[in-house]
């Protein structure tokens, strides 16, 4: 089956790191990705991971990926009220129609 | 480089009526995909095109429709408008060689149906 499942919202201090979690279920997807959505705006690619992969890092962004439990995470270092916004984790599934799933999104809340 | 844009940002139609939504994709992107977002979700595919034909589909009935043209933009439209088509409607393109792995996103199109 196809699902993608996210806890709906997590609220940080500024500067604390922010952990944002994901469960997807199609054990054959070969890419994960977390993108960003602020209000009213459409979708920023942030950075994507490659099935056999278990970590990437880009500055500030941490991924890791736990392909045995079908669980990802998306780690914000120095979180900083310009990060508030809603997350959503996603994969792209076994068939190859372009089709990426999304879930419902983690809505982070950065507290001054 | 110029990124995926939409036209037009927001839409007001009524029950029944017929609406096209366009998208010009990233230069040098040749796949469009679409998506609707409903409030509070995310966002659930519609379709996609490559070389000018629909690549795959989603779960949505017939009258949602498509077209990409030689300069790979392409149009998203949807017959017999019912309530529940109100979303956000947001179209992504890729680059050549990664019609699945990278997907760029548009400011979307927001439907409003009454």
């Amino acid at each position: 089956g196809e699902d993608v499942e996210q806890s709906l919202f997590l609220s940080v201090r500024e500067g604390d790191s922010s952990v944002i979690n994901c469960t997807y279920t199609d054990s054959s997807s070969t890419y994960l990705y977390w993108y960003k959505q602020e209000p009213g705006a459409g979708l920023q690619l942030l950075t994507y991971i490659f099935s056999n992969m278990d970590m990437k890092q880009d500055q500030r962004l941490t991924v890791l990926l736990n392909k045995k439990d079908k669980h990802l995470s998306l780690r914000i270092a120095d979180t900083q009220t310009g990060d508030s916004a809603i997350y959503f984790c996603a994969e792209n599934g076994s068939s190859n129609t372009g089709k990426l799933i999304f879930g419902q999104g983690t809505t982070l809340q950065v507290k001054p | 480089e110029t990124g995926v844009t939409q036209s037009p940002t927001h839409l007001i139609k009524t029950r029944g009526q017929q609406v096209t939504l366009r998208c010009s994709s990233q230069s040098g992107h040749n796949t469009v995909s679409w998506y609707q977002q409903a409030l509070g979700q995310g966002p659930q595919f519609i379709f996609q095109y490559y070389r000018e034909e629909e690549n795959g589909r989603g779960n949505f009935p017939p009258r949602f429709s498509g077209l990409q043209f030689p300069n790979y933009s392409s149009e998203l439209n949807v017959n017999a408008l019912e309530l529940d088509d109100s979303a956000l409607y947001l179209c992504a393109s890729s680059p050549p060689g990664a019609r699945q792995e990278t997907q760029y996103f548009g400011p979307g199109t927001r439907l409003l149906v009454l």
